[in-house]
C-alpha cells in the first residue's frame, strides 16, 4: 500500500500566490523527502527533512514535519508559472527504498 | 557530471516481444532503483540493485520481469513477452552507498514503453 499520500490531488493558483501541499504517511520514518516532476521528465529532489526536524527552508520552499500526526507539508511561496509540475513526497519507513505518494499536480497560471 | 542516463527514451513493442531498458547511474553511485509510473499515478517501486546483487525485488512481478546490474555496464530491466498492461513510464534512479532515505535519489528521464 502507499506509504505517502499527497493532498490535494490537484491545485490551481495564480502567479504570486502561495501553494501548500500536504503528505500523510503510515509508518515511522527516518526521513521524508519532496520531489518535483515536470511533464515527461524524471523526478528532481527538492528537500529532505529528518524525523528530528520540524521545519526546513530552501529558497521559496518551506517544509514542515509533524511525526506525531505522521504528516508533512510543502509550501511554495510567491509561486511562478515555472513551478507548474507534480510534487511527490517520499518516505523511507522501514523499507529498503523510498515509497512515493501519488502526487499533487500544481498549475500556476500567469 | 552526467546525470542518470536512460535509454531508449521511447520504446514501442508488439505484444509478445521483449523490452530491454537500460540505465547508467551517476558517476560514483553504486545503488540503482527501478520504478514504474502509470499515467497520473505515483511511482511504484520495482527493484533495488547494487553491483552484481539484487537487494530487494519485492515490487517486481514474479513472471516476465527481471533486472540486473552487472559489474561492468548499465543496469538492465528486461520484460519478456510484453502485454498491453506493461505500457508505462519506467524510471531508474541512483544513489551513493548510504542508508535508505539518507540521500536523495537521482532520477533519469525515463523510458516510455508502449505495447501495441
Amino acid at each position: 500500500s502507499q506509504q505517502g499520500e499527497e493532498d490535494p490531488q490537484a491545485l490551481s493558483i495564480q502567479e504570486g500566490e502561495n501553494a501548500t501541499m500536504n503528505c500523510s504517511y503510515k509508518t515511522s520514518i527516518n526521513n521524508l523527502q519532496w520531489y518535483r516532476q515536470n511533464s515527461g521528465r524524471g523526478l528532481v529532489h527538492l528537500i529532505l527533512i529528518r524525523s528530528n526536524e520540524r521545519e526546513k527552508h530552501s529558497g521559496r520552499l518551506r517544509v514542515t514535519l509533524d511525526t506525531s500526526k505522521k504528516s508533512s507539508s510543502l509550501l511554495i511561496t510567491a509561486s511562478r508559472a515555472a513551478d507548474t509540475a507534480s510534487y511527490f513526497c517520499a518516505t523511507d519507513g522501514g523499507y529498503s527504498t523510498l515509497t512515493f505518494g501519488k502526487g499533487t499536480m500544481l498549475l500556476v497560471s500567469p | 557530471n552526467a546525470g542518470v542516463m536512460q535509454n531508449p527514451r521511447h520504446l514501442v513493442r508488439r505484444r509478445g516481444q521483449e523490452a530491454r531498458l537500460r540505465c547508467s547511474p551517476m558517476k560514483g553511485h553504486s545503488h540503482v532503483y527501478w520504478y514504474r509510473q502509470l499515467p497520473e499515478e505515483g511511482l511504484k517501486f520495482m527493484v533495488y540493485l547494487q553491483k552484481e546483487n539484487i537487494i530487494d525485488e519485492s515490487g517486481m512481478p514474479k513472471e516476465r520481469f527481471s533486472a540486473e546490474f552487472p559489474k561492468e555496464g548499465p543496469s538492465i530491466l528486461r520484460i519478456q513477452q510484453v502485454v498491453r498492461g506493461d505500457s508505462a513510464a519506467y524510471f531508474c534512479a541512483s544513489s551513493p552507498p548510504v542508508g535508505t532515505g539518507n540521500s536523495p535519489l537521482h532520477f533519469g528521464n525515463g523510458t516510455r514503453l508502449t505495447v501495441t
